[in-house]
């Protein structure tokens, strides 16, 4: 079957930096995508990798091995408005996307 | 980005009474839409998929006589839950593709509360 695992609750201080673990199993593999979502809203685009590597945007890094099934999204200088779930979604071989339970975010002042 | 509109934003109806979920895609054609449910607490669910002009497919488990899903055109699909109960109360969302290797957009989404 397929899966994705990402931790469920982490926390962190405001202004330091955290990252965000998922691992995942698909049948195929056709890109991997981070979101953000806050409570009661739809999620927005952070980031897309479909290459190994790091990519840079802003504060917000996310890296992908693929031969690992692995990927992490790196955020720096952490705002009270980072606070949120942050979903891990993998687009498989039917170019659907795959979604994670997501990892809710609490930042502490 | 693309823009996608989700309309309603929220939604109360009655038990027994269907209710129609819009979703436009307001600067791209959509060749393929995306209808989602997600509870509380709980990640996206993908309930079906429809490409413009044929019939939508359908996950396993989500009742498509319950949940009609309609994509007449490149640039709206509707998703109407019929016969409504307590239990369909969830936050609906849609997204939308152009059929290129990109990012799927996602509307506001719906927040469905049946009494």
């Amino acid at each position: 079957g397929q899966n994705i695992d990402q931790p469920t609750e982490m926390t962190a201080t405001e202004g330091a930096i955290v990252q965000i673990n998922c691992t995942y199993q698909t049948s195929g593999f056709n890109g991997l995508f981070w979101y953000q979502q806050h409570a009661g809203e739809a999620p927005t685009f952070l980031s897309y990798n479909v290459l190994d590597g790091l990519e840079e945007k802003g504060r917000f890094s996310s890296f992908l091995s693929r031969s690992k099934g692995y990927s992490y999204l790196l955020l720096k200088e952490l705002q009270m408005k980072d606070s949120a779930s942050y979903l891990c979604a993998v687009r498989d071989s039917n170019y659907q996307l795959i979604w994670g339970a997501g990892t809710k975010l609490i930042i502490k002042p | 980005g693309a823009v996608v509109s989700q309309h309603p934003s929220r939604v109360i109806c009655k038990s027994g009474t269907s209710v129609k979920i819009e979703c436009r895609s307001l600067d791209f054609q959509a060749t393929t839409m995306f209808w989602y449910r997600q509870f509380p607490k709980q990640s996206l669910m993908l309930m079906a998929t429809s490409n413009e002009g044929s019939k939508a497919t359908y996950e396993q488990g989500v009742e498509k006589d319950k949940f009609l899903i309609n994509h007449a055109s490149l640039t709206l699909s509707t998703l109407t839950v019929t016969s409504a109960h307590p239990e369909d109360s969830s936050f609906y969302i849609c997204s939308a593709s152009d059929g290129r290797d990109t990012e799927a957009f996602f509307g506001q989404g719906t927040r469905l509360t049946v009494v």
